[in-house]
């Protein structure tokens, strides 16, 4: 058990819906990543949070947004959803700022767009 | 960009067969470099890391050794169990500036059958 909590495990929509994912990161842990993974493109990096600030951004599209709250959970806002976008949605969490820290990854959100 | 090519898999190995999982790199700094390894179900875990040159990561019977030279950082076991059957992914970060994120390359997936 890495300590990240990701709810839901399943998401089942229908395109043009929101959807919102959220992640509770371990304990003390003040950055929070948020990861795509698809088959073809494989683990993309969306986002990083830490300690409610925006740190870094990837490959996120504009119908897409996420924060951090002031207990350091996170949550991941998808919008107007494609069938492109049915994915595994990953969180990761870490002490301090920077990637080269080893991150705790949860076990994922399935998200599947019909 | 940066970028980590990996072997494209799936790789199928018998019980106790040597195992390499080649993995290059391109970046335009000195990344630090990571194998993670996901199990069925479940979230990445940190595999090993290696943070210089010529360092040699290892755990669990796995190693990876740094090669600036080769921008290398395969993987190897000696002699794999089934309960290494899992895909494993190279990544590597660079911190610094806003380039603060972790990338990965596209995962190998890995059977050992007993």
């Amino acid at each position: 058990d890495s300590g990240v909590t990701q709810t839901p495990k399943h998401l089942i929509t229908a395109t043009g819906q929101r959807v919102t994912l959220r992640c509770s990161p371990r304990s003390g842990d003040l950055s929070v990543y948020w990861y795509q993974q698809s088959l073809d493109q494989g683990l993309q990096f969306l986002i990083q949070y830490y300690n409610g600030e925006e740190r870094a951004k990837g490959n996120i599209l504009e119908r897409f947004s996420a924060q951090q709250f002031p207990d350091l959970h996170s949550e991941l806002n998808l919008s107007s959803l494609e069938l492109g976008d049915s994915a595994l949605y990953f969180c990761a969490s870490s002490l301090g700022v920077s990637p080269s820290e080893k991150l705790f990854f949860g076990s994922g959100t399935q998200l599947s767009v019909l | 960009g940066d970028s980590v090519t990996q072997m494209e898999g799936p790789v199928t190995l018998s019980e106790e067969a040597f195992l390499t999982i080649n993995c290059t790199y391109t970046a335009t700094g000195y990344p630090s470099l990571f194998w993670y390894v996901q199990y069925p179900g479940e979230g990445l875990q940190l595999l090993l890391k290696a943070t210089k040159a010529d360092d040699k990561g290892s755990n669990k019977g796995f190693e990876a050794t740094y090669r600036k030279e080769t921008t290398s950082f395969h993987l190897e076991k000696g002699s794999v169990q089934v309960s290494d059957s899992a895909v494993y992914f190279c990544a590597l970060s660079l911190s610094g500036g806003s380039n603060y994120k972790l990338t990965f390359g596209k995962g190998t997936l890995l059977t050992v059958n007993p």
